[in-house]
C-alpha cells in the first residue's frame, strides 16, 4: 500500500536557482494539495488541484511559484529565483472523492535549503 | 478571519502522566475541527474530525472533544511513543487552516 510519495525528499540551492518538487498522490486520489511549513509553524496552504483544475491559489504563492497537475496525476511545485525565505519544508496531500472531511494524506515532504 | 490558536506550545510529560492539549478557534459557521499527528521529518497524519459541540472521539490514549470555542486532546497515561507534534485544523473553503501545535515529549 503506497502512501504519497515526494521528490527529491531533501533539496540544497544557492539563491536565484530554481527548483522543482514532484508529488505522486495515492492512486485514485483526484484531490492534490501543496502545503509550506517552517519551524516551529502549522502547515500553511499554497495551492488545490481537483483532478487537473487548479481550484485555489494562495496569495502566499508569489508569481514566481507555478503547480501543475497534468492529467490530474503527479503534480510539481515549481519555484524560480529562490530566496533565503523560501526555505521550509514543503508538503503534499492527497484525498479521495470518498474522504471524510479534512482528511488528507500527507507525504513526508521535500526539504529545501536556500543558501 | 479564521484563527486557530494552540497551547501549550510544549509539553513535557512522565509517562503514565495524563495531560490534555487546547486548540481554541475562531470561525464563521464551523465545519469541522481536524487533529493531527506530525512526527519529527514527517507529514502530518490524519487522526480526528469532530463536527459540532459536545462530541468526542477515541483512539487509544487519545480522547478529543469539542466545544463551541475549543476543543481538547486529552492523552491518558501516554507512552514515549506518543511523543510528536499534534496539530488542529479547521477548513476553510477546500483547504485546512492549521494551528502551529503544540510539541509533547513523554519521558519514561
Amino acid at each position: 500500500d503506497t502512501g504519497v510519495s515526494q521528490d527529491p525528499r531533501h533539496k540544497i540551492t544557492k539563491r536565484g536557482q530554481n527548483v522543482t518538487f514532484r508529488c505522486d498522490p495515492i492512486s485514485e486520489h483526484n484531490r492534490l494539495y501543496w502545503y509550506r511549513q517552517t519551524l516551529g509553524q502549522g502547515p500553511e496552504f499554497l495551492t488545490y488541484f481537483q483532478n487537473e483544475a487548479q481550484l485555489e491559489k494562495s496569495r502566499l504563492l508569489s508569481d514566481r511559484f507555478s503547480a501543475e497537475r497534468p492529467k490530474g496525476s503527479f503534480s510539481t511545485l515549481e519555484i524560480q529565483r529562490t530566496e533565503q525565505g523560501d526555505s521550509a519544508m514543503y508538503l503534499c496531500a492527497s484525498s479521495p472523492p470518498w474522504a471524510n472531511d479534512g482528511e488528507l494524506f500527507f507525504g513526508e515532504g521535500s526539504r529545501l535549503t536556500v543558501l | 478571519e479564521d484563527q486557530v490558536t494552540q497551547s501549550p506550545e510544549a509539553l513535557r510529560l512522565q509517562e503514565g502522566e495524563s495531560s490534555s492539549l487546547n486548540c481554541s478557534y475562531t470561525v464563521s459557521g464551523l465545519r469541522g475541527l481536524f487533529w493531527y499527528r506530525q512526527d519529527p521529518g514527517k507529514g502530518p497524519e490524519f487522526l480526528f474530525t469532530l463536527y459540532s459541540a459536545g462530541e468526542e472521539k477515541e483512539k487509544e490514549r487519545l480522547k478529543a472533544t469539542l466545544t463551541k470555542k475549543e476543543s481538547f486532546l486529552h492523552i491518558t497515561a501516554p507512552k514515549p511513543e506518543d511523543s510528536a507534534t499534534y496539530l488542529c485544523a479547521v477548513p476553510r473553503t477546500d483547504k485546512l487552516i492549521f494551528g502551529t501545535g503544540t510539541r509533547l515529549q513523554v519521558f519514561p
